[in-house]
């Protein structure tokens, strides 16, 4: 099975701050991950797919990077209706994970 | 709109079956692959179980591997999971998700507790 392991586990940041959040896979996804977003009592949404694909009515502030291992979700100016648990996940191959997931707050 | 809702959770006692169901409405359900994923509280989340539009592919956690069974009727645009030998490791929220490699939506989860 694929291993994903997402950092930080816990984020505090300022309204207006870019922010940075990490996924690393234990080997080559080809580009088949997805980032998800999960507001305290809600279900996970999804924010971006196939690394930087802006899923429909996403804002822009959000983006997606990487290949290979290596795996980036930006905020690239912090609102405070971002504040979420975010997680990654790999769909390369089955079974399909997830990352350990990224809490932030605001400071 | 796509809307997923979840149904059928509840407390069982370990060892106990449960039966959940997932009614999709707002697109074609027979033409999408579909998934359970949990979450324990207070945890991450976990892929369970997934199954494909017709039925042909099924796959499952090692967790649940032998204990459920995913299935859907495309006549009624409803998933379910049958869940057999219950354990306190099982008690998570339930989610049903649209598959399109991604999961591109989700419904809002059904709580599954397993206590003596």
């Amino acid at each position: 099975d694929i291993q994903m392991t997402q950092s930080p586990s816990f984020l505090s940041a300022s309204v207006g701050d870019r922010v940075t959040i990490n996924c690393k896979a234990s080997q080559n996804i080809n580009k088949y991950l997805d980032w998800y977003q999960q507001k305290h009592g809600e279900a996970p949404k999804l924010l971006i797919y196939n690394t930087n694909n802006l899923q429909t009515g996403i804002p822009s502030r959000f983006s997606g990077s990487g290949s290979g291992t290596d795996y980036t979700l930006t905020i690239s100016s912090l609102q405070p209706e971002d504040v979420a648990t975010y997680f990654c996940l790999q769909h390369s191959s089955r079974p399909r994970t997830f990352g350990g997931g990224t809490k932030l707050e605001l400071k | 709109e796509v809307q997923l809702v979840e149904s059928g959770g509840g407390l069982v006692q370990p060892g106990r079956s449960l039966k959940l169901s997932c009614l999709a409405s707002g697109f074609t359900f027979s033409n999408y692959g579909m998934n359970w994923i949990r979450q324990a509280p207070g945890k991450g989340l976990e892929w369970v179980a997934s199954i494909s539009s017709s039925s042909s592919y099924i796959y499952y956690a090692d967790t649940v591997k032998g204990r459920f069974t995913i299935s859907r009727d495309n006549a009624k645009n409803t998933l379910y999971l049958q869940m057999t030998s219950l354990r306190s490791e099982d008690t998570a929220l339930y989610y049903c998700a649209r598959e399109r490699a991604s999961f591109d939506y989700w419904g809002q989860g059904v709580m599954v507790t397993v206590s003596s």
